[in-house]
């Protein structure tokens, strides 16, 4: 199982970002997806899960309204869309590949999101 | 919302040292919590599932128990490559992890 993360970066207050995450070495569209973040020095959140067919999707009340789960199953890829994006979204995004019972055994490696003027 | 509270938030400790951390559910979750350990600048990575089941390839002085909202995690003889941060997430109702528990050297 390999999950590589990208689209981290520097970006505005107000401003958007689309992270993306490949997926290789499993049936991709088996599995539902998730992405967790980690503010600096901070625990682990939750933010999004998506089912494996796209069907459920589901947000942490703080995201709700400015962030947009999606994934392309053909394309073995899970992506994350963030708008209005403000300071307290600094963190690494870590891709997260969920299990039959929900609990997470596979991370990627993270790509940070910092948000500054 | 469920809610999880680890304690404590910081353990200082030996090699060798028994070591136990709690993880305390505001309202029952069953055994729906799993247990991660976090390295710096590293991924988590899951040590225990449904409250007591070892993750393939986790060794066994790492063990798990609980059910309803009060959890444990103890490491029964504590190694130099266990110090880290650990987590606990339930996964009752969506996901929520704990706040953390730094072990670190005495």
């Amino acid at each position: 199982v390999q999950l590589v993360e990208s689209g981290g970066g520097l970006v505005k207050p107000g401003g958007s970002l689309r992270l993306s995450c490949a997926a290789s070495g499993f049936t991709f569209s088996d599995y539902t997806m998730n992405w967790v973040r980690q503010a600096p020095g901070k625990g682990l959140e939750w933010v999004s899960s998506i089912s494996s067919s796209g069907t459920y999707i589901y947000y942490t009340d703080s995201v709700k309204g400015r962030f947009t789960i999606s994934r392309d199953n053909a394309k073995t890829s899970l992506y994350l869309q963030m708008n209005s994006l403000r300071a307290e979204d600094t963190a690494v995004y870590f891709c997260v590949r969920d299990t039959s019972g929900n609990y997470y055994p596979y991370w990627g490696q993270g790509t940070l999101v910092t948000v500054s003027s | 919302d469920i809610q999880l509270t680890q304690s404590p938030s910081t353990l200082s400790a030996s090699a060798g040292d028994r070591v136990t951390i709690t993880c305390r559910a505001s309202q029952s979750i069953s055994t729906w919590l799993a247990w991660y350990q976090q390295k710096p600048g590293k991924a988590p990575k899951l040590l225990i599932y449904k409250a007591s089941t070892l993750e393939s390839g986790v060794p066994s002085r790492f063990s798990g128990s609980g059910s309803g909202t009060e959890f444990t995690l103890t490491i029964s003889s504590l190694q130099p490559d266990d110090f880290a941060t650990y987590y606990c997430q339930q996964y009752n109702t969506y996901s929520t992890f704990g706040q953390g528990t730094k072990v670190e050297i005495k």
